[in-house]
């Protein structure tokens, strides 16, 4: 079974650029839980989608959303960058069952804003 | 709100060394406990799970358990090896898939 897969794996932006992350969850799996990793935070939730509805939000601003299609791939959308966004950006992808949360991470997107 | 914490790091221990990463929680309600596992470059991995108190996750020789009376779900490992070093988080997950992770305990392990 293929693994969860992110693309791009490395991206540069701007300041006041916007980007689109995107990830490609575990055949079968139908939520999707994206993660920003920063050396200074750690692991923060960002949201989580199941079956194309936003089920789950983190405490983070407007700039960042999300959604998730019907063949289960999610993109990540995040507008006007800042330098404070740079982080590596985790997806997650599980069976999304009330009792399960058994989440398999893909490699990550690093994302640079110069 | 729902919080994770463990132990400071870097831990730095000698192969075949017994370890002990420490891991307590804050939750409202019942959550489920994890411990992930990140290798350079990687992303994380789960390692091992308990759904509920007194229940023991283990796995690649690695063992914790879920002790609710303590708010804990601390990480053992007998003996470790070079191939162990790598970041371990501590996590809980409660609600429809929101997990909560730790900081992060970077180990690593010298021959």
């Amino acid at each position: 079974k293929a693994g969860v897969t992110q693309t791009p794996r490395y991206l540069i932006k701007t300041r006041g650029q916007q980007v689109t992350l995107s990830c490609s969850p575990i055949s079968g799996h139908r939520s999707v839980s994206w993660y920003q990793q920063t050396p200074g935070q750690g692991l923060q939730f960002l949201f989580e989608y199941f079956s194309e509805t936003q089920r789950n939000k983190g405490n983070f601003p407007g700039r960042f959303s999300g959604r998730q299609f019907s063949n289960s791939r999610s993109e990540m959308n995040v507008s006007t960058l800042e330098l404070g966004d740079s982080a590596l950006y985790l997806c997650a992808s599980s069976a999304g069952l009330a009792e399960t949360y058994e989440q398999y991470f893909g490699p990550g997107t690093r994302l640079t804003v110069t | 709100g729902d919080s994770v914490t463990q132990m400071e790091g870097p831990v730095t221990l000698s192969e075949e060394a017994f370890l002990t990463i420490n891991c307590t929680y804050t939750a409202t309600g019942y959550p489920s406990l994890f411990w992930y596992v990140q290798y350079p470059g990687e992303g994380l991995q789960l390692l091992l799970k308990a759904t509920k108190a007194d229940d023991k996750g283990s796995n690649k020789g690695f063992e914790a358990t879920y002790r609710k009376e303590t708010t804990s779900f601390h990480l053992e490992k007998g003996s470790v090896q070079v191939s162990d070093s790598a970041v371990y988080f501590c996590a809980l997950g409660i609600g429809y898939q929101k997990v909560t992770f730790g900081t992060g305990t970077k180990l690593q392990v010298i021959p």
